[in-house]
């Protein structure tokens, strides 16, 4: 029953550096999340998606985009790193709207 | 601006003790607010609120919204060592959901 899954799970890049995240979920969700956690800050937004092919952007959305091409996966990608897009990375799916969000185990990026 | 503000930060306690975590919300089009507890990876959840004044409770952990205070605790009872985790709220408007900053507890043997 593997829920959310995230790949990678942790990840060290140079400045300038590209990469994808890639979040993959067996619930058949409508609803996707990428968030980013940092200390003292809580889980900010990143961008959502309420459905196959929608993307929509959070609270802090500059410096990533991503895609929902499959109803199961959600990417983020990152085009040129910076180090302050050194975070804790999390994914969650929603079934519905009032239902709860499930939480992938996260990805540990750095950016040196 | 929507935001969600717990309080307090950060907590020491010792085993046995009684905790009482505050979230109070300014959110537009506010659906409901949940709990989640965090401990070295994913949130976990544990407790979602649509209406004021009901009490939802499991095991040792209670929690209860207050709409006209635009608030809500979660109560940890007879704290364990199990207990030592940030607990997040959260609160849903429209698509999605704010989080607070979390509470960071520490519960001592």
């Amino acid at each position: 029953n593997a829920g959310v899954t995230q790949t990678p799970k942790f990840r060290v890049l140079k400045t300038g550096q590209s990469m994808t995240l890639l979040c993959a979920q067996d619930m058949n969700h409508e609803y996707m999340y990428w968030y980013r956690q940092d200390p003292g800050m809580g889980l900010r937004l990143i961008h959502y998606s309420v459905g196959e092919g929608t993307t929509a952007k959070g609270e802090v959305p500059d410096g990533y985009n991503v895609s929902r091409l499959k109803k199961q996966n959600f990417l983020l990608g990152l085009e040129s790193a910076a180090p302050s897009q050194t975070s804790v990375y999390f994914c969650a799916s929603m079934g519905g709207l009032g239902q709860p969000q499930h939480f992938g185990d996260g990805t540990r990026l750095s950016i040196l | 601006e929507d935001k969600v503000v717990q309080s307090p930060l950060s907590l020491v306690v010792h085993e046995g003790d009684t905790v009482t975590l505050n979230c109070s919300y300014e959110v537009t089009n506010f659906r409901s607010l949940l709990w989640y507890k965090q401990e070295k990876k994913a949130p976990t959840f544990l407790f979602m609120l649509t209406s004021s004044g009901i009490e939802k409770k499991s095991g040792r952990l209670s929690s209860i919204l207050d709409k006209k205070e635009l608030s809500s605790i979660l109560n940890i009872t007879a704290t364990q060592t199990g207990d030592s985790a940030i607990y997040l709220c959260a609160v849903v408007g429209a698509y999605k959901y704010i989080f607070g900053t979390g509470t960071r507890l520490k519960v001592l043997a």
